[in-house]
């Protein structure tokens, strides 16, 4: 029972330095989506995805990138990481856009920009 | 203001106690509402979906209460393992079903 993936679950960077967080789902899930948690904040939406082929951006998407090529997997860019990016990175995902609120998380991938 | 509110805690209580959290969220299109678990340093699990009539899971019971819009948790007879943060969301229609998170209540339940 694989359900959602993350890797890496750490990373440490240095500020400039770029990194490619993977998502993968295998529960043939339509909608996929990356958060951040921060502490006293909730989960704020970095970017989205509805489908293969398809992105959107979320609330916070600056400085962050993502590309779903194949329909299972969902990946997050940092182009130039900076120290407001330390902060847990969740992926979610959800079967389409019913009334079930259900997602599926991964378990958190550790981002620490030095 | 934010979209969706919540008593931050922490909530400390003894087992066997009956603990009620509240949720306030701002957007009167709100459709759809649940409360998610989040056990320290791990992902949130859905909990619980809160319909308009109530609704009931053993010991914890959800209320919605559109007029006021808040929503509500009550955990009857806490036990330790009960102790986690709880997320409230919201969902407002859109594009995606946009889902919206609350910032948490935390619970420590004591021996």
């Amino acid at each position: 029972n694989a359900g959602v993936t993350q890797t890496p679950k750490f990373r440490v960077l240095k500020t400039g330095q770029s990194m490619t967080l993977l998502c993968a789902q295998d529960m043939n899930h339509e909608y996929m989506y990356w958060y951040r948690q921060d502490p006293g904040m909730g989960l704020r939406l970095i970017h989205y995805s509805v489908g293969e082929g398809t992105t959107a951006k979320g609330e916070v998407p600056d400085g962050y990138n993502v590309s779903r090529l194949k329909k299972q997997n969902f990946l997050l860019g940092l182009e130039s990481a900076a120290p407001s990016q330390t902060s847990v990175y969740f992926c979610a995902s959800r079967k389409g856009a019913g009334e079930t609120g259900e997602l599926f998380f991964g378990e958190g991938s550790r981002l620490t920009v030095l | 203001r934010k979209e969706v509110e919540q008593d931050p805690g922490p909530f400390n209580v003894p087992e066997g106690a009956t603990v009620a959290f509240n949720c306030t969220y701002s957007n009167s299109a709100s459709q759809s509402f649940f409360w998610y678990r989040q056990d320290c340093r791990k992902e949130p699990k859905l909990l619980m979906s809160v319909y308009s009539s109530g609704n009931e899971d053993g010991r914890f019971t959800a209320q919605l209460n559109r007029a006021s819009q808040y929503i509500s948790l009550l955990i009857r007879d806490s036990k330790l393992s009960d102790s986690a943060t709880y997320l409230c969301v919201v969902t407002v229609s859109g594009g995606y079903n946009k889902l919206i998170f609350g910032a948490g209540t935390r619970l420590a339940v004591h021996p």
